[in-house]
């Protein structure tokens, strides 16, 4: 069974600082997702990872995905207040006949 | 424009009341989901569907039930069985079952 698990489940950062949040999961996969939700809001899709090595970018955020080590990063760089969400992972199984298995999330707020 | 619809935005009933809460898409994706978000938690996934006529229980099944008689509906009925049903519910479809998912605006229960 994939079990996938995020960590930190918390973070608070300051403005301008660096930090990444891991997403580790169990079994194979070479599909992975993350998305960011405001407070209040739901879900938005941020970034698909679709093979070992993928790295996408967007403003502030980038994401990288190695298969091998069942890892994905999801870093921030120069926190701004507006990146302040609960961010989560999502993990294709391969199976081909369950849903994607979401991380628990980690709530990230930046302050001044 | 293509997207998922959820209705209502803001549901009030009470006890011993059962509801129904409405999802419809329009991206002719074969999968639907039904998440339930308590606060400041992850997802739990109550129901999902791969294709019409079909659906498969998740985590969380008990007291709720589904039906999948079009495509681009997949309406979730909270039951009075359910012990407690305030939450935020979101439903979610995508191409195919494992593949990335796209999510509605969310619907929030309240249960006095």
């Amino acid at each position: 069974e994939l079990k996938v698990e995020q960590n930190p489940l918390f973070l608070s950062m300051q403005e301008g600082k660096n930090y990444t949040i891991y997403c580790n999961y169990s079994t194979t996969s070479d599909r992975l997702y993350w998305y960011r939700q405001d407070p209040g809001k739901s879900l938005e899709s941020l970034f698909v990872l679709l093979s070992n090595g993928a790295v996408k970018q967007e403003g502030r955020l980038m994401a990288s995905l190695d298969t091998k080590a069942r890892l994905s990063t999801l870093h921030i760089t120069a926190a701004v207040h507006d990146l302040s969400a609960t961010y989560f992972c999502a993990v294709d199984s391969n199976s081909g006949n369950t849903p994607l298995v979401f991380g628990k999330g980690t709530r990230l707020s930046v302050i001044a | 424009d293509g997207g998922i619809t959820q209705s209502p935005k803001y549901l009030f009933r009470k006890e011993g009341q059962n509801v129904t809460l409405s999802c419809e898409q329009n991206l002719n994706h074969d999968a639907m989901y039904w998440y339930r978000q308590d606060p400041g938690q992850g997802l739990r996934l109550i129901y999902y569907s791969q294709i019409v006529n079909d659906f498969q229980k998740g985590d969380i099944a008990e007291g709720y039930s589904v039906s999948r008689e079009k495509k681009e509906s997949f309406p979730l009925t909270v039951t009075s069985a359910q012990k407690n049903p305030t939450a935020f519910y979101l439903c979610a479809s995508s191409i195919a079952l494992p593949r990335e998912q796209y999510f509605g605006p969310g619907t929030r229960l309240t249960v006095t």
